[in-house]
């Protein structure tokens, strides 16, 4: 079975463009959530979506923006980006919301460098 | 604010050894403890997870080890392989009112020596 796939691998844009970033969720899975990974850091959580709606967005600034689409993959868009938008954004997906035993699985990620 | 404090930020074991990697957590809201694995051009992966009512879970040659009212848990990993070498983070949730939402630890970058 495929796992969390996330496009595109890499990615290198300049300050002041905007960029989306895809992933698609494993096959059942309804929740999605983005993480954002500065290197030499743990994730940091950016947005949460469930069944199309956000349930939940962590302290990152109105630049960041996500949708869920019906078939419950999911785009992450930053504009304006900073230099210090650069960073590993990672996807992962779980089955539903909030289960204690339900676990999140991580696509690979998306390297965005910033110039 | 940072509400997982890990350490330490790295760590080289002998093969065979234990590796020892410690977490703190201030929210007492949190009751769901996952480790990640993480290996280089990849996204993290659950290892091991715990909840706060139970003090040690064991799967394999990895242990959790909770302490609820230090509000402190470890990883432990027996017998140590090459092969384990590879960024560890901790993480806390409150699943039932934040949904699948993490706050993971800094990490820490395990290297185990042949």
């Amino acid at each position: 079975d495929a796992g969390v796939t996330q496009s595109p691998t890499h990615l290198i844009k300049t300050r002041g463009q905007q960029v989306t970033l895809r992933c698609s969720p494993i096959s059942g899975h309804k929740s999605v959530s983005w993480y954002q990974q500065v290197l030499g850091q743990g994730p940091q959580f950016i947005f949460q979506y469930y069944e199309k709606e956000e349930r939940g967005r962590g302290n990152f600034p109105d630049r960041f923006s996500a949708r869920q689409f019906p078939n419950y993959s999911s785009e992450l868009n930053v504009n304006a980006l900073l230099l210090g938008d650069s960073a590993l954004y990672l996807c992962a997906s779980s089955f539903i919301l909030g289960a204690m035993t339900d676990t999140q699985y991580f696509g690979p990620g998306t390297r965005l460098t910033v110039l | 604010q940072q509400q997982v404090k890990q350490s330490p930020q790295s760590l080289i074991v002998q093969k065979g050894g234990i590796s020892i990697i410690n977490c703190a957590y201030e929210n007492t809201a949190f009751d769901y403890f996952p480790w990640y694995q993480q290996f280089p051009g990849k996204g993290p992966a659950l290892l091991i997870a715990i909840r706060p009512d139970v003090s040690e879970k064991k799967e394999g040659r990895f242990t959790i080890s909770f302490n609820k009212s230090a509000k402190q848990f470890s990883l432990h990993i027996m017998d140590s392989q090459p092969g384990d070498s590879a960024t560890y983070f901790c993480a806390a949730a409150n699943p039932e009112t934040s949904g699948s939402r993490l706050t993971f630890g800094e990490g820490t970058q395990l290297t185990v020596n042949p």
